[in-house]
């Protein structure tokens, strides 16, 4: 059973560009919260995808968005990149089950840097 | 700000010690939980303990919960060279993640 994947490992961008990273659920998971975390800090909540929707938003610009598809994958876009943006971006499945609290499963990460 | 804050920012024990980890929080919370990270890594899930509960044990860990005090503590007992990681308590204000806020981190060493 595989669990989260991101994709790619890392990445390299100029200032002023777009990315888009990818993220794909435990098996059995369908929703989707990323986080950015900067060197040395703890997991910044961006966004949470839930059927396709943006469940919930962090203290992000409208620079950071993001996509749910139909079978639960996640993209996170960022546009205009600044130097601020090199990060670790985590993404987290779970599965939303009513009245219960739930675990977040972690991929590995894309370590994005900006220059 | 962030919800929840760990402390010590950072601890180093000899293998065989016992580590403790604690972490403190500003509002009422429906659970807690704690996480690994080794080396930039992604985050290894630990123990969830929710908020009407005291206390958790997942073999050598021992999880606290003191809600009057809005904090909880990480015991890892008999630390090995591998436990050698950064630890962060997450807080969950919904049990839907939506609220769900990471603190900086202690990053416990563990020498051989």
């Amino acid at each position: 059973d595989a669990g989260v994947t991101q994709s790619p490992t890392h990445l390299i961008k100029t200032r002023g560009q777009q990315v888009t990273l990818r993220c794909s659920p435990k098996s059995g998971h369908d929703t989707v919260s990323w986080y950015q975390q900067a060197l040395g800090q703890g997991p910044q909540f961006i966004f949470q995808y839930y059927e396709e929707e943006e469940r919930q938003r962090g203290n992000f610009p409208d620079r950071f968005s993001g996509h749910q598809f139909p079978n639960y994958s996640s993209e996170l876009n960022v546009n205009a990149l600044l130097l601020g943006d090199s990060a670790l971006y985590l993404c987290a499945s779970s599965f939303r089950t009513s009245g219960e609290p739930y675990e977040q499963y972690f991929g590995p990460g894309t370590r994005l840097t900006v220059t | 700000s962030q919800q929840g804050e760990e402390d010590p920012q950072a601890l180093s024990i000899q293998e065989g010690e016992n580590a403790t980890m604690n972490c403190s929080y500003k509002t009422s919370i429906n659970n807690l939980q704690w996480y690994r990270q080794n080396s930039g890594r992604g985050l290894v899930h630990l123990i969830l303990i929710r908020s009407n509960e005291r206390e958790k044990h997942s073999g050598r860990l021992r999880v606290t919960l003191d809600t009057s005090k809005k904090s909880s503590s990480l015991l890892i007992t008999a630390s090995r060279a591998a436990d050698t990681a950064s630890y962060f308590c997450a807080t969950d204000y919904d049990n839907y993640g939506q609220n769900f806020v990471f603190g900086p981190g202690t990053r416990l060493s563990v020498l051989p």
